[in-house]
């Protein structure tokens, strides 16, 4: 039971570059999330995914992508990376109903 | 707008002490709460958790305290033990979880 996997760990981009950061659990969650950590902000909520097919916004979207065609796999997709998305991103997933989520170990991203 | 708020940044406690780590919410609907631990270059890890039913939850050596009216929770570590040192976030769920900007702990051998 590997849980929740995350890559790249790390990656530069330079602005205006677009790239997939990938998610994946082992544990049939339902409900799977991205968001970024960043210095003073706490972890902030990009998506979510209740399930395959449905996605929802969080609290700071814009400038990410995300889709769910499957029950394992949430890809987040940058479009134009900027330098204010330079931060650590976490995915994590849960059971719909559960408490707990469990968190993947981040990619680390800097933008130039 | 924050709707979880962990006002104090860092603390540090000498090991064998009671560290204290709070927690401030602004809405009422919330009906779960969570601590998580992260160390560094990992992610975050479930640690102890409670329902707005209750107002208290032990788990070992972590309690957990809930005072609705004040909109307070507040996680206990009793004795503090230098592995204890990591950043705690508080968390609470409604339709999704909002999380805390987390407060850094040290425990001092």
């Amino acid at each position: 039971n590997a849980g929740v996997t995350q890559t790249p760990k790390f990656q530069v981009l330079k602005t205006g570059q677009s790239m997939t950061l990938q998610c994946a659990q082992d544990m049939n969650h339902e409900y799977m999330s991205w968001y970024r950590q960043d210095p003073g902000m706490g972890l902030r909520l990009i998506h979510y995914s209740v399930g395959a097919g449905i996605t929802d916004q969080g609290e700071v979207p814009n400038g990410y992508n995300v889709s769910r065609s499957t029950t394992e796999d949430f890809p987040l997709r940058l479009l134009s990376a900027a330098p204010s998305q330079t931060s650590v991103y976490f995915c994590a997933s849960s059971s719909v109903g559960g408490e707990t989520q469990y968190f993947g170990p981040g990619t680390r991203l800097l933008v130039l | 707008d924050q709707q979880v708020k962990q006002n104090s940044p860092s603390l540090s406690v000498q090991e064998g002490r009671i560290s204290i780590l709070n927690c401030d919410y602004t809405n009422s609907m919330f009906d779960y709460f969570l601590w998580y631990k992260k160390y560094p270059a990992e992610g975050p890890t479930f640690l102890i958790s409670i329902s707005s039913i209750k107002d208290k939850n032990e788990d070992g050596r972590f309690t957990v305290f809930l005072n609705k009216s004040a909109k307070h929770l507040s996680l206990h570590i009793v004795p503090s033990q230098p592995g204890d040192s990591a950043v705690y976030f508080c968390a609470a769920t409604g339709n999704q979880f909002y999380f805390g900007t987390g407060t850094s702990l040290t425990v001092i051998p």
